[in-house]
């Protein structure tokens, strides 16, 4: 099962970023997205498709649909900067797949 | 709160053997999964498999089987990876993560492979 996501995103600062994850059928399986800053560790920012843990702003939302998963960041801050990846449990596999990630650069 | 503590890097040799240690606090350790995670420069994240904290079974994923052990130290709270007979592409940063949906992360362990 591979996971596709476009290898980067850039806005300017207060406007929407929008990031894809393709799949076969995705929308049946449960998508987790993780954000990555420079050297440190991934930080679990959406589950579940569209569950937010607590400590994440509002700012950070989930959909999934078809074939595409999709993570939306609103009012993009500087600090929104770092590499995006989704993740979801592949049956056939029997494993856990990530995608290949996307850089967000804040203009 | 919760916390992964990871051990810190480490510089082997080919064919050697390296043991990775995940300390955690900040909750039950039984009550949730233990995966490791692989993440090589340029390569993106690779999930090497995952250790029931209950009954200490652990599962590999197709690609770390034969020279990857899981194992854990339930009372001490702490679960590690060992690797066997490393490699050259071994080389990168292996995180702990707690369970199925990745909730929370070590802060990894950068093990270099160079002859």
């Amino acid at each position: 099962y591979v996971l596709t996501q476009p290898p980067s995103v850039s806005v300017a600062p207060g406007t929407t970023a929008t990031f894809s994850c393709g799949g076969y059928n995705i929308e049946t399986k449960s998508v987790h997205w993780y954000q990555q800053k420079s050297g440190q560790a991934p930080v679990l920012i959406i589950f579940y498709n569209k569950e937010r843990p607590s400590g994440i702003p509002e700012r950070f939302s989930g959909s999934s649909s078809g074939d595409t998963a999709t993570l939306t960041i609103s009012r993009v801050e500087a600090g929104d900067e770092a590499d995006y990846y989704c993740q979801v449990w592949d049956n056939g596999g029997h494993r856990r797949v990530f995608g290949g990630g996307t850089t967000l650069t804040v203009l | 709160q919760v916390r992964l503590v990871q051990s810190g890097s480490q510089l082997t040799k080919p064919g050697a053997s390296v043991k990775v240690s995940c300390k955690t606090s900040g909750y039950t350790f039984t009550s949730s999964s233990i995966n490791w995670v692989r993440q090589i420069r340029g390569q993106g994240f690779q999930w090497m498999g995952w250790v029931n904290t209950e009954t200490g079974t652990a599962t590999y994923a197709p690609d770390f089987t034969g020279r990857f052990l899981f194992s854990m130290d339930s009372p001490a709270g702490t679960a590690y990876l060992q690797i066997y007979n490393i490699h050259d592409d071994d080389s990168g940063v292996y995180f702990c993560a707690r369970d199925s949906r990745l909730d929370a992360w070590g802060q990894g362990t950068q093990v270099t492979v160079s002859s």
